[in-house]
């Protein structure tokens, strides 16, 4: 079945450290999002990406990184300078349109 | 303010109890999509509505685009029903935005 698969489910970082959040899909999808979730508010968008080797910044991109080397990877780097790491972060893809199909998450924590 | 609020934030429900969660938007919408997040993290899309009512099993969602509303109906509500539900409204160009989520509890 084809699907969004995001590693690791749950992830720790030491303070400094940029770790990488991986995303993969086999949907053919052209589209692809990650989303940064928080206690008691919404989806935030922090990058998106429309085509391969391409990718837009999104509402709070600052202190994250991405590439977009293959139509099947999105995968996102939390940077040291993201002062505030700590939280739920989900992957989506589409065809081109608004998010169809999200990843079950990762959940990343400062150690 | 939100583009998009759910009320209510909390639902706690007996099993078999119809339920309704709210979702009022303030932008021009291309469509409204209701969302399912399990208690593990991952997201399932359940409906996606530019007008009028769509039924799915015991999901039934509207939309009124006049009042800028949709509500979320569940039937015959059971224990398995429990999970954050999140509208979403997608905007002009790649806008999308998310509501904060009611998350419901239904108790056997």
């Amino acid at each position: 079945d084809g699907g969004i698969t995001q590693s690791p489910k749950y992830l720790f970082r030491k303070e400094g450290q940029n770790v990488t959040l991986s995303c993969e899909q086999n949907l053919n999808h052209d589209a692809m999002y990650w989303y940064r979730q928080d206690p008691g508010q919404g989806l935030r968008l922090i990058y998106y990406s429309q085509i391969v080797n391409d990718f837009q910044k999104g509402d709070i991109a600052e202190g994250y990184s991405v590439s977009r080397e293959k139509k099947e990877s999105f995968p996102l780097t939390v940077t040291s300078a993201q002062k505030n790491p700590t939280a739920f972060y989900l992957c989506a893809s589409s065809m081109g349109g608004p998010p169809q199909h999200f990843g079950d998450g990762t959940r990343l924590s400062i150690l | 303010k939100n583009e998009v609020e759910q009320s209510p934030q909390n639902l706690t429900a007996q099993e078999g109890e119809f339920i309704t969660i709210n979702c009022s938007y303030s932008v021009g919408i291309s469509a409204l999509h209701w969302l399912q997040q399990h208690p593990g993290g991952g997201i399932v899309s359940l409906f996606m509505l530019s007008s009028g009512k769509k039924k799915h099993g015991r999901l039934i969602a509207t939309i009124n685009i006049q009042e800028k509303h949709s509500s979320l109906h569940i039937t015959a509500s059971h224990p398995r029903d429990s999970a954050v539900y999140i509208c979403a409204v997608g905007g002009a160009g790649n806008q999308f935005y998310f509501g904060t989520g009611t998350s419901l509890t239904v108790i056997p």
